[in-house]
Protein backbone atom coordinates (compact mmCIF):
# COMPACT_ATOMS: atom_id res chain seq x y z
CA UNK A 1 0.00 0.00 0.00
CA UNK A 2 1.36 3.42 -0.90
CA UNK A 3 1.63 5.79 2.58
CA UNK A 4 3.46 8.36 4.07
CA UNK A 5 4.46 8.68 7.48
CA UNK A 6 6.18 11.68 9.36
CA UNK A 7 7.89 11.72 12.53
CA UNK A 8 7.94 12.56 15.25
CA UNK A 9 4.08 14.38 16.08
CA UNK A 10 4.85 17.18 17.87
CA UNK A 11 8.21 18.13 19.19
CA UNK A 12 8.94 21.04 21.82
CA UNK A 13 12.71 22.57 21.58
CA UNK A 14 14.08 25.58 22.96
CA UNK A 15 15.60 28.55 20.54
CA UNK A 16 18.86 27.67 19.08
CA UNK A 17 18.68 23.74 19.91
CA UNK A 18 19.25 21.75 16.14
CA UNK A 19 15.98 20.00 14.77
CA UNK A 20 15.41 16.89 12.80
CA UNK A 21 12.21 15.69 11.05
CA UNK A 22 11.50 12.86 8.92
CA UNK A 23 9.19 12.02 5.98
CA UNK A 24 9.11 8.26 4.98
CA UNK A 25 6.79 7.03 2.01
CA UNK A 26 5.96 3.35 0.76
CA UNK A 27 4.71 1.83 -1.94
CA UNK A 28 6.32 4.28 -4.83
CA UNK A 29 9.68 4.19 -6.03
CA UNK A 30 11.29 7.38 -6.88
CA UNK A 31 8.81 9.97 -5.78
CA UNK A 32 8.68 13.56 -5.63
CA UNK A 33 8.67 14.72 -1.81
CA UNK A 34 7.78 18.41 -0.72
CA UNK A 35 8.18 20.11 2.66
CA UNK A 36 5.56 22.53 3.39
CA UNK A 37 5.13 24.74 6.54
CA UNK A 38 1.95 25.92 7.67
CA UNK A 39 2.27 28.56 10.78
CA UNK A 40 -0.13 29.69 13.21
CA UNK A 41 -3.13 30.88 11.33
CA UNK A 42 -1.84 31.29 7.72
CA UNK A 43 -1.19 29.10 4.84
CA UNK A 44 0.93 26.65 3.70
CA UNK A 45 4.39 27.63 2.07
CA UNK A 46 6.77 25.39 0.06
CA UNK A 47 10.02 25.42 1.84
CA UNK A 48 11.90 22.53 -0.14
CA UNK A 49 11.49 19.79 -2.86
CA UNK A 50 13.37 16.83 -3.96
CA UNK A 51 12.96 14.89 -7.23
CA UNK A 52 15.36 12.09 -6.53
CA UNK A 53 17.95 11.37 -4.18
CA UNK A 54 20.46 14.51 -3.51
CA UNK A 55 18.49 16.33 -5.29
CA UNK A 56 16.85 19.45 -3.22
CA UNK A 57 15.62 22.81 -4.23
CA UNK A 58 15.21 24.99 -2.17
CA UNK A 59 12.25 27.75 -2.27
CA UNK A 60 12.62 30.36 0.91
CA UNK A 61 16.10 30.77 2.05
CA UNK A 62 16.24 30.49 5.90
CA UNK A 63 18.04 28.21 8.61
CA UNK A 64 16.34 25.30 7.07
CA UNK A 65 17.78 22.28 5.13
CA UNK A 66 16.71 19.43 3.71
CA UNK A 67 18.03 16.02 2.33
CA UNK A 68 17.16 13.21 0.97
CA UNK A 69 19.65 10.66 1.47
CA UNK A 70 17.28 7.54 0.52
CA UNK A 71 14.80 7.34 -2.67
CA UNK A 72 11.73 7.21 0.37
CA UNK A 73 13.05 9.40 2.61
CA UNK A 74 13.25 13.52 3.05
CA UNK A 75 14.26 14.91 6.14
CA UNK A 76 13.97 18.49 7.40
CA UNK A 77 16.97 20.19 9.44
CA UNK A 78 18.01 22.76 11.68
CA UNK A 79 21.48 23.85 13.24
CA UNK A 80 19.81 26.56 15.24
CA UNK A 81 15.80 27.04 15.76
CA UNK A 82 14.60 30.86 15.63
CA UNK A 83 11.32 31.05 17.76
CA UNK A 84 10.13 31.95 13.66
CA UNK A 85 10.38 28.41 13.26
CA UNK A 86 7.31 27.48 15.13
CA UNK A 87 4.91 25.58 12.76
CA UNK A 88 3.13 22.73 11.66
CA UNK A 89 5.14 20.88 8.94
CA UNK A 90 3.84 18.93 6.38
CA UNK A 91 5.41 16.53 4.15
CA UNK A 92 3.67 15.58 0.95
CA UNK A 93 4.46 13.47 -2.23
CA UNK A 94 3.04 12.77 -5.38
CA UNK A 95 2.06 9.26 -4.92
CA UNK A 96 0.28 8.69 -7.83
CA UNK A 97 2.82 7.85 -11.01
CA UNK A 98 2.69 10.50 -13.83
CA UNK A 99 -0.10 12.55 -11.92
CA UNK A 100 0.54 16.15 -9.88
CA UNK A 101 -1.93 15.34 -7.29
CA UNK A 102 -0.02 16.12 -3.75
CA UNK A 103 -0.88 13.63 -0.65
CA UNK A 104 0.28 15.21 2.36
CA UNK A 105 1.85 13.32 5.72
CA UNK A 106 -0.05 13.37 8.84
CA UNK A 107 2.51 16.19 9.70
CA UNK A 108 4.87 17.63 12.79
CA UNK A 109 3.68 20.47 15.05
CA UNK A 110 7.27 22.30 16.67
CA UNK A 111 7.05 24.59 19.11
CA UNK A 112 10.19 26.85 19.40
CA UNK A 113 10.41 27.77 22.58
CA UNK B 1 4.31 37.27 -7.20
CA UNK B 2 1.92 34.46 -7.93
CA UNK B 3 -1.04 34.23 -5.95
CA UNK B 4 -4.00 32.27 -4.78
CA UNK B 5 -6.83 34.62 -2.97
CA UNK B 6 -9.83 33.02 -0.66
CA UNK B 7 -12.06 34.66 1.14
CA UNK B 8 -11.01 33.77 4.86
CA UNK B 9 -15.10 32.96 6.29
CA UNK B 10 -16.19 31.86 8.24
CA UNK B 11 -18.45 30.23 6.54
CA UNK B 12 -21.42 29.57 7.79
CA UNK B 13 -24.08 27.10 6.14
CA UNK B 14 -27.08 25.70 7.39
CA UNK B 15 -27.16 21.65 7.33
CA UNK B 16 -28.54 20.78 4.35
CA UNK B 17 -27.73 23.40 2.03
CA UNK B 18 -25.16 24.50 -0.73
CA UNK B 19 -21.46 25.85 0.39
CA UNK B 20 -19.76 28.11 -1.97
CA UNK B 21 -16.37 28.82 -1.91
CA UNK B 22 -14.40 30.75 -4.16
CA UNK B 23 -10.99 31.15 -5.31
CA UNK B 24 -8.70 33.85 -7.80
CA UNK B 25 -5.75 33.22 -8.89
CA UNK B 26 -2.37 35.71 -10.55
CA UNK B 27 -0.78 33.04 -12.84
CA UNK B 28 -2.27 32.61 -16.23
CA UNK B 29 0.07 30.00 -16.14
CA UNK B 30 -1.77 27.76 -14.11
CA UNK B 31 -2.95 24.61 -15.04
CA UNK B 32 -4.10 23.04 -12.14
CA UNK B 33 -6.70 23.47 -9.64
CA UNK B 34 -6.66 21.18 -6.49
CA UNK B 35 -9.10 21.67 -3.08
CA UNK B 36 -8.16 20.38 -0.07
CA UNK B 37 -10.14 19.99 3.13
CA UNK B 38 -8.04 20.58 6.60
CA UNK B 39 -9.65 20.00 9.97
CA UNK B 40 -8.47 21.22 12.90
CA UNK B 41 -4.92 20.26 14.01
CA UNK B 42 -4.94 17.86 11.04
CA UNK B 43 -2.52 17.93 7.64
CA UNK B 44 -4.74 18.80 4.75
CA UNK B 45 -6.71 16.11 2.63
CA UNK B 46 -7.23 16.17 -1.31
CA UNK B 47 -10.93 16.38 -2.05
CA UNK B 48 -11.00 17.07 -5.87
CA UNK B 49 -8.92 18.54 -8.74
CA UNK B 50 -9.90 19.68 -12.09
CA UNK B 51 -7.63 20.64 -15.51
CA UNK B 52 -9.66 22.07 -17.55
CA UNK B 53 -12.52 24.77 -17.72
CA UNK B 54 -16.34 23.52 -16.99
CA UNK B 55 -17.44 21.46 -14.09
CA UNK B 56 -16.25 18.48 -12.52
CA UNK B 57 -18.37 16.35 -9.75
CA UNK B 58 -17.06 13.95 -7.01
CA UNK B 59 -20.56 12.69 -4.93
CA UNK B 60 -21.58 15.82 -2.83
CA UNK B 61 -18.81 18.12 -4.03
CA UNK B 62 -18.64 20.44 -7.50
CA UNK B 63 -15.74 21.74 -8.55
CA UNK B 64 -15.78 24.93 -11.13
CA UNK B 65 -12.96 26.19 -13.31
CA UNK B 66 -13.00 28.96 -15.27
CA UNK B 67 -9.55 30.07 -16.70
CA UNK B 68 -10.63 33.18 -18.35
CA UNK B 69 -11.69 34.75 -15.37
CA UNK B 70 -8.75 33.03 -13.27
CA UNK B 71 -10.69 31.58 -10.86
CA UNK B 72 -11.88 27.89 -9.30
CA UNK B 73 -14.95 27.21 -7.10
CA UNK B 74 -16.02 24.74 -4.90
CA UNK B 75 -19.55 23.40 -4.23
CA UNK B 76 -20.42 21.12 -1.13
CA UNK B 77 -24.37 20.33 -1.50
CA UNK B 78 -26.18 19.02 1.11
CA UNK B 79 -23.69 20.40 3.84
CA UNK B 80 -23.29 18.10 6.59
CA UNK B 81 -21.52 18.97 10.26
CA UNK B 82 -18.74 16.91 9.49
CA UNK B 83 -18.04 18.88 6.66
CA UNK B 84 -16.76 22.03 8.82
CA UNK B 85 -13.43 22.48 8.04
CA UNK B 86 -11.01 25.27 6.56
CA UNK B 87 -10.95 24.08 2.61
CA UNK B 88 -7.17 25.50 0.79
CA UNK B 89 -7.31 26.43 -2.85
CA UNK B 90 -4.21 25.47 -4.64
CA UNK B 91 -2.74 26.10 -7.94
CA UNK B 92 0.52 24.97 -10.47
CA UNK B 93 1.58 24.98 -13.81
CA UNK B 94 2.55 22.27 -16.02
CA UNK B 95 3.80 19.58 -14.34
CA UNK B 96 7.11 17.78 -15.25
CA UNK B 97 7.39 15.03 -12.86
CA UNK B 98 11.39 15.74 -13.40
CA UNK B 99 10.96 19.25 -11.96
CA UNK B 100 8.33 18.87 -9.79
CA UNK B 101 4.82 21.24 -8.73
CA UNK B 102 5.14 23.90 -6.91
CA UNK B 103 1.55 23.88 -5.16
CA UNK B 104 0.87 27.54 -4.54
CA UNK B 105 -1.85 27.54 -1.81
CA UNK B 106 -4.27 30.03 -0.69
CA UNK B 107 -5.20 31.06 3.02
CA UNK B 108 -8.22 28.97 3.09
CA UNK B 109 -11.45 29.90 3.45
CA UNK B 110 -13.36 28.30 7.30
CA UNK B 111 -16.49 26.63 6.86
CA UNK B 112 -18.99 26.23 9.63
CA UNK B 113 -22.44 23.70 9.05
CA UNK B 114 -24.51 24.40 12.01
CA UNK B 115 -27.37 22.00 12.50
Amino acid sequence: SQTIHQWPATLVQPVGSPLSLECTVEGTSNPNLYWYRQAAGRGLQLLFYSVGIGQISSEVPQNLSASRPQDRQFILSSKKLLLSDSGFYLCAWNRDRGADTQYFGPGTRLTVL
Amino acid sequence: QKEVEQNSGPLSVPEGAIASLNCTYSDRGSQSFFWYRQYSGKSPELIMFIYSNGDKEDGRFTAQLNKASQYVSLLIRDSQPSDSATYLCAVTANWIKAAGNKLTFGGGTRVLVKP
